[in-house]
């Protein structure tokens, strides 16, 4: 069975520290994702790589790195969070094609205070 | 600026009945419409997908149905039942970019019993 498992599933940090969210697939998928879900916006990218080491901007990157080291997990870090980086926090996995469809973890529930 | 637009937000439907829900788009790039259910408490996870060579695409209760010209597709869920509650996403994704998935803002189903 499929699996993307998220590190916490709530956290609560302050103003200005440094956050670490992982992600880790057991599907080997080439490609891993980082989104954010916000009510009436839906599911933003905002980072996804194709393979160890690489990485793309999605559509909202900024305030946001992310590094895959290994091809099984998938790091989404805060440099220093803001309280506009609130959200739920979903990690996502997708293998080459033909098939497009993407695998989602739980999610973070992440509050900066 | 949503580049798939959904709607309602919401959605109230006696169990039994239909519900309906709509998206538009305005990328003509687009080649692949997938739907993702999400329960509380878990991520999306894909429900039924379309091409657009094909006007319509059922399994089960689920229907997508496209209108190309339009640029406008929609989910009908026949015979809603109350587990069928769950927050439904549309999406869109661009010819030979697989992994730029864009979503639209969700809506809420409620199927009261």
């Amino acid at each position: 069975d499929v699996k993307v498992t998220q590190s916490s599933r709530y956290l609560v940090k302050r103003t200005g520290e440094k956050v670490f969210l992982e992600c880790v697939q057991d599907m080997d998928h080439e490609n891993m994702f980082w989104y954010r879900q916000d009510p009436g916006l839906g599911l933003r990218l905002i980072y996804f790589s194709y393979d160890v080491k690489m990485k793309e901007k999605g559509d909202i990157p900024e305030g946001y790195s992310v590094s895959r080291e290994k091809k099984e997990r998938f790091s989404l870090i805060l440099e220093s969070a803001s309280t506009n980086q609130t959200s739920m926090y979903l990690c996502a996995s997708r293998g080459d094609r033909p098939s497009n469809e993407q695998f989602f973890g739980p999610g973070t529930r992440l509050t900066v205070l | 600026q949503q580049q798939v637009k959904q709607s309602p937000q919401s959605l109230i439907v006696q169990k039994g009945g239909i519900s309906i829900i709509n998206c538009a788009y305005e990328n003509t790039a687009f080649d692949y419409f997938p739907w993702y259910q999400q329960f509380p408490g878990k991520g999306p996870a894909l429900l039924i997908a379309i091409r657009p060579d094909v006007s319509e695409k059922k399994e089960g209760r689920f229907t997508i149905s496209f209108n190309k010209s339009a640029k406008q597709f929609s989910l009908h869920i026949m015979d809603s039942q109350p587990g069928d509650s769950a927050t439904y996403f549309c999406a869109a994704v661009p010819i030979n970019a697989g992994n730029m998935l864009t979503f639209g803002g969700g809506t809420r189903l409620m199927v009261k019993p």
